[in-house]
C-alpha cells in the first residue's frame, strides 16, 4: 500500500530565507503527487500537483516541488519565505486507479520568525 | 464557483451522544470524501462516494459512524456514540469524478470536541 513521510513536524525558517519541505513516499509506480497548506481553522488549498512530465513543478504562491523518482521524493520549495506562509503543509500521494483516494502525510507545521 | 460548504463549525458534545456533520459539495462534483483530522496528524479518508454510491469505506468506524449521500448531492456524517478520540477536524471534499487526478475542493471542516 502506498504511504507518505513527511520528516520534519515543525520547521522555523526567518522572513526572507529559503524554505525546503521534505516529502518521501512508497509506490510501486510514479503516483500522483500533490502539496496542500492548510491555515488556522481553515480547510486545504491546492499548491501545486505533479501527474508526469517535467519534474520541477509550479504552484501557487511563488511555490515550486521537484519529482525525484531515484529518490522518492516531492520537495518543495520556495526561495524567498513570507510571514502569510506560516501554515500547515501536507503532501498526498494519489494512485493512477479511478476510485482510490488521496493518501496524505502527517505535515509540516512552518513558523515564520521576523 | 461557490466552495464546499459544512457546517456547523465548531461542535462540542460529551462521550455517548450523538452528532452529525453536513456537506454541500461543488455542483456537478460526483466525487465526494469524508477525511478525519485529528490534531497533529494529516487526513484519514473515511468514505468515498461516487454520486450516491458507497466507494470506500473500510477505514470507517461502522459501530459508531454512518454517512450517506442521498441524490448523489448533499451528505452527512454521522458519530452515534460518540467517544474521546473522535475529537478531530472532520473534512469534507468533492471532485468532478473518481480519480486522484480531479483536483480536490476542501471545506473548512468541523472541529469536533468531545469532552
Amino acid at each position: 500500500a502506498q504511504s507518505v513521510t513527511q520528516p520534519d513536524i515543525h520547521i522555523t525558517v526567518s522572513e526572507g530565507a529559503s524554505l525546503e519541505l521534505r516529502c518521501n513516499y512508497s509506490y510501486g509506480a510514479t503516483p500522483y503527487l500533490f502539496w496542500y497548506v492548510q491555515s488556522p481553522g481553515q480547510g486545504l488549498q491546492l499548491l501545486l500537483k505533479y501527474f508526469s512530465g517535467d519534474t520541477l513543478v509550479q504552484g501557487i504562491k511563488g511555490f515550486e516541488a521537484e519529482f525525484k523518482r531515484s529518490q522518492s521524493s516531492f520537495n518543495l520549495r520556495k526561495p524567498s519565505v513570507h510571514w502569510s506562509d506560516a501554515a500547515e503543509y501536507f503532501c498526498a500521494v494519489g494512485v493512477r486507479q479511478a476510485g482510490t483516494a488521496l493518501i496524505f502525510g502527517k505535515g509540516t507545521t512552518l513558523s515564520v520568525s521576523s | 464557483e461557490a466552495g464546499v460548504a459544512q457546517s456547523p463549525r465548531y461542535k462540542i458534545i460529551e462521550k455517548r451522544q450523538s452528532v452529525a456533520f453536513w456537506c454541500n459539495p461543488i455542483s456537478g462534483h460526483a466525487t465526494l470524501y469524508w477525511y478525519q483530522q485529528i490534531l497533529g496528524q494529516g487526513p484519514k479518508l473515511l468514505i468515498q462516494f461516487q454520486n450516491n454510491g458507497v466507494v470506500d469505506d473500510s477505514q470507517l468506524p461502522k459501530d459508531r459512524f454512518s454517512a450517506e449521500r442521498l441524490k448523489g448531492v448533499d451528505s452527512t456524517l454521522k458519530i452515534q456514540p460518540a467517544k474521546l478520540e473522535d475529537s478531530a477536524v472532520y473534512l469534507c471534499a468533492s471532485s468532478l469524478d473518481w480519480g486522484a487526478n480531479y483536483g480536490y475542493t476542501f471545506g473548512s471542516g468541523t472541529r469536533l470536541t468531545v469532552v
